[in-house]
């Protein structure tokens, strides 16, 4: 069984402050990986894919990848109320399948 | 607009009656896929596939059917739905491994 885990959170932060969401991965075959924001009665929308080590920037949100240590993290900067939603972690492999983490619940405090 | 359409968006249903979620895509994506999401659980893949006439059975592909005749569309079938697969569906499409999702399908079966 290949297992996307994430803490569920709630985590609260400041109207301003860095957000900070972490993801391991069990599958070490796994090559693209994904987070997803998921407002309350939405459908999940992409947000940052990452494929390779490091780091990936886009605006308020940076992607970080660490395949050694099978750990995706995503902080966003800045946060505001309007980032108050959960966050989903997705994995992919070399099968085409796609395995997503439980979510992390973000609430920003104005 | 592109986009993602399922119907019907709520289908409430008793045990045992034939039903298909409808899933279509304008975006010419190759690549589709079901999921459903359940308190806890998170989203876990039933089917995904890969171009026309071709299907592949993800994590929870018991209960379950689907068929892809055009690229376009990609229904999901419950030959007959048990209350264990009262949860919400989300119909995905993909370019490049990244999926955009429909608006979701809430279906409670009695």
């Amino acid at each position: 069984q290949k297992e996307v885990e994430q803490n569920s959170g709630p985590l609260s932060v400041p109207e301003g402050a860095i957000a900070s969401l972490n993801c391991t991965y069990s599958d070490r075959g796994s090559q693209s990986f994904f987070w997803y924001r998921q407002y309350s009665g939405k459908s999940p929308e992409l947000i940052m894919s990452i494929y390779s080590n490091g780091d990936k920037e886009d605006g308020r949100f940076t992607a970080q990848l660490n395949k050694a240590s099978q750990y995706v993290s995503l902080l966003i900067r800045d946060s505001q109320p309007s980032d108050s939603a959960t966050y989903l972690c997705a994995v992919s492999g070399t099968g085409n399948q796609f395995y997503f983490g439980t979510g992390t619940s973000l609430t920003v405090i104005p | 607009e592109a986009q993602v359409t399922q119907n019907p968006r709520y289908l409430i249903t008793v045990t045992g009656k034939k039903l298909t979620v409808t899933c279509s895509q304008n975006m010419n994506h190759e690549y589709m896929s079901w999921y459903r999401q359940d308190p806890g659980l998170g989203l876990r893949q039933i089917y995904y596939s890969m171009n026309v006439e071709v299907t592949d059975k993800g994590d929870v592909p018991e209960g379950y059917k689907v068929s892809r005749k055009e690229k376009r569309n990609f229904p999901l079938i419950l030959e007959s739905p048990s209350p264990n697969q009262t949860s919400l569906y989300f119909c995905a499409s993909s370019y490049d491994n990244e999926q955009f999702f429909g608006p979701g399908t809430r279906l409670t079966v009695l």
